[in-house]
C-alpha cells in the first residue's frame, strides 16, 4: 500500500522567513497530489493540487508546490510567510480509484510567529 | 449546494447514547468519504461510498460505526453507544467520482464535532 510521509510534523517560523514542507510518498504509478490547509478552527481546504503538466503548481495565497517525481516528493513552499499562514497542513496522494487510493500525511502543524 | 455540508456542527453526548452525523455532498458527486480527525492526530479514513457501489467500510473502528447514504446522495454516519474515545471530528468529503482522474478533487465538509462526555 502507499504511504505519505509529512517529515516535519511541527514548524515554527518568524513572519517573512521562507517555508518549505516536506512530502514524500511511495508509489510508483501515476498519481494526484494535493497540498490541503485546515486554519484554526476552520475546515480542510485545498490549497493546491497536480494532475498533470507542468510540475510546479501555484496555490492560494502565494503557495507553490513542485512535483518531482524522481524524488516521489511534493513539497509545498512559499517565500515569505505570514502570520495568517498559521495552520496544520496535510499533503494527500491519490494513486487509484476508491478510498485505499487516497493516503493522507499526518500533517504539519505550522506556527508563526510575529 | 456550493460544498459539503454537515450537521450538526457540534454534538456533546453522554457515553453510552447513539449519535447520527449528517452529511450532504456537493450535488452530482458521487463519491463521498467519511474522516475522522482527532486531537493532534491525522485523517482516519472510515468509510466510502461511491456511487451505487457496495460501500468499502474497511475503516471503520469497530461494529458500533455505521454508515449509509440514501437515494446516492446524503449519507449518515451512526456511532452506537459512544465511547470517550469516539470524541473527534468527523469530516466528510465528496468527490466527482472515486476515480484518480485528471481534475477529480476532494472536497470537505467543515466537520462535526464530537464530544462524549
Amino acid at each position: 500500500a502507499q504511504s505519505v510521509s509529512q517529515h516535519n510534523h511541527h514548524v515554527i517560523l518568524s513572519e517573512a522567513a521562507s517555508l518549505e514542507l516536506g512530502c514524500n510518498y511511495s508509489y510508483g504509478g501515476t498519481v494526484n497530489l494535493f497540498w490541503y490547509v485546515q486554519y484554526p478552527g476552520q475546515h480542510l481546504q485545498l490549497l493546491l493540487k497536480y494532475f498533470s503538466g507542468d510540475p510546479l503548481v501555484k496555490g492560494i495565497k502565494g503557495f507553490e508546490a513542485e512535483f518531482i517525481k524522481s524524488k516521489f516528493s511534493f513539497n509545498l513552499r512559499k517565500p515569505s510567510v505570514q502570520w495568517s499562514d498559521t495552520a496544520e497542513y496535510f499533503c494527500a496522494v491519490w494513486t487509484r480509484g476508491g478510498a485505499d487510493g487516497l493516503t493522507f500525511g499526518k500533517g504539519t502543524h505550522l506556527i508563526i510567529q510575529p | 449546494g456550493a460544498g459539503v455540508s454537515q450537521s450538526p456542527s457540534n454534538k456533546v453526548t453522554e457515553k453510552g447514547k447513539d449519535v447520527e452525523l449528517r452529511c450532504d455532498p456537493i450535488s452530482g458527486h458521487t463519491a463521498l468519504y467519511w474522516y475522522r480527525q482527532s486531537l493532534g492526530q491525522g485523517l482516519e479514513f472510515l468509510i466510502y461510498f461511491q456511487g451505487n457501489s457496495a460501500p468499502d467500510k474497511s475503516g471503520l473502528p469497530s461494529d458500533r460505526f455505521s454508515a449509509e447514504r440514501t437515494g446516492g446522495s446524503v449519507s449518515t454516519l451512526t456511532i452506537q453507544r459512544t465511547q470517550q474515545e469516539d470524541s473527534a471530528v468527523y469530516l466528510c468529503a465528496s468527490s466527482l467520482t472515486g476515480d484518480r482522474v485528471s481534475g477529480n478533487t476532494i472536497y470537505f465538509g467543515e466537520g462535526s464535532w464530537l464530544t462524549v462526555v
